[in-house]
């Protein structure tokens, strides 16, 4: 079925270093969007993008946060600097228009010391 | 805000049944999903309902009760292999997002 790709699978990086964190969604979809999972803990909504424009964001993606998908490559969020707390699998999915299912990617483990 | 609330384990025996309950107290519907998550692994759809009642798919069925802010996900003739976490997530009106709860953690046991 349609797959979402995640790279790095596991990424460590020190306190205050940028990471990028990139996604390659389902072809034809059009809505991207970046989830946080801390070990343990629930799947929270950090942000959607829509046609080139963050759509929704919460109250977890903070000012150090980014994210774009430049001419319709990898969805990215990049994190810039980071912190402690940034420590979490970052989700990636897609969706289609006007569709009810997620598709997620395996998750990009963030360890920052 | 969005507050959506599942018990965090369930525990069942092969070939019986399990019952996940989910409930939410969200500002706006616009449906309802179940995800498996197993450990390591990314969210796998299984289910998606917007209105009332009980759906059927089989090994998975969904119910549920919009006026009740509740729902659950039926899994019958357990195997070992449905042991994983089981994630409800409610579609917010606008733009597609989904807030999901913490999940429940499944384990069959033989």
């Amino acid at each position: 079925g349609p797959k979402v790709l995640q790279i790095p699978s596991h990424q460590i990086i020190d306190m205050g270093q940028m990471v990028t964190l990139n996604c390659d969604p389902v072809s034809n979809h059009l809505y991207f969007y970046w989830y946080k999972q801390i070990l343990g803990q629930q799947m929270e909504f950090l942000v959607n993008f829509y046609n080139g424009k963050v759509m929704e964001k919460s109250k977890l993606f903070k000012d150090q946060f980014s994210v774009e998908r430049p001419d319709g490559s990898y969805f990215t969020l990049k994190i810039q600097p980071t912190a402690l707390e940034d420590s979490a699998v970052y989700f990636c999915a897609s969706s289609a228009v006007s569709n009810e299912r997620l598709f997620f990617g395996h998750g990009t483990k963030l360890s920052v010391l | 805000g969005q507050g959506v609330e599942q018990p965090d384990n369930l525990m069942s025996v092969e070939g019986t049944f399990a019952r996940v309950n989910c409930t939410y107290s969200t500002s706006g519907f616009n449906g309802l999903s179940w995800y498996q998550q197993r450990e390591g692994h990314a969210p796998v759809f299984l289910s998606y309902v917007v209105l009332d009642g009980l759906k059927d798919s089989g090994h998975f069925s969904t119910f549920l009760s919009r006026s009740n802010g509740y729902s659950y996900l039926l899994l019958t003739e357990l195997q070992i292999k449905d042991s994983a976490s089981y994630l409800c997530a409610v579609r917010a009106p606008n733009y597609n997002v989904l807030y999901f709860g913490s999940g429940t953690k499944l384990t069959v046991e033989p």
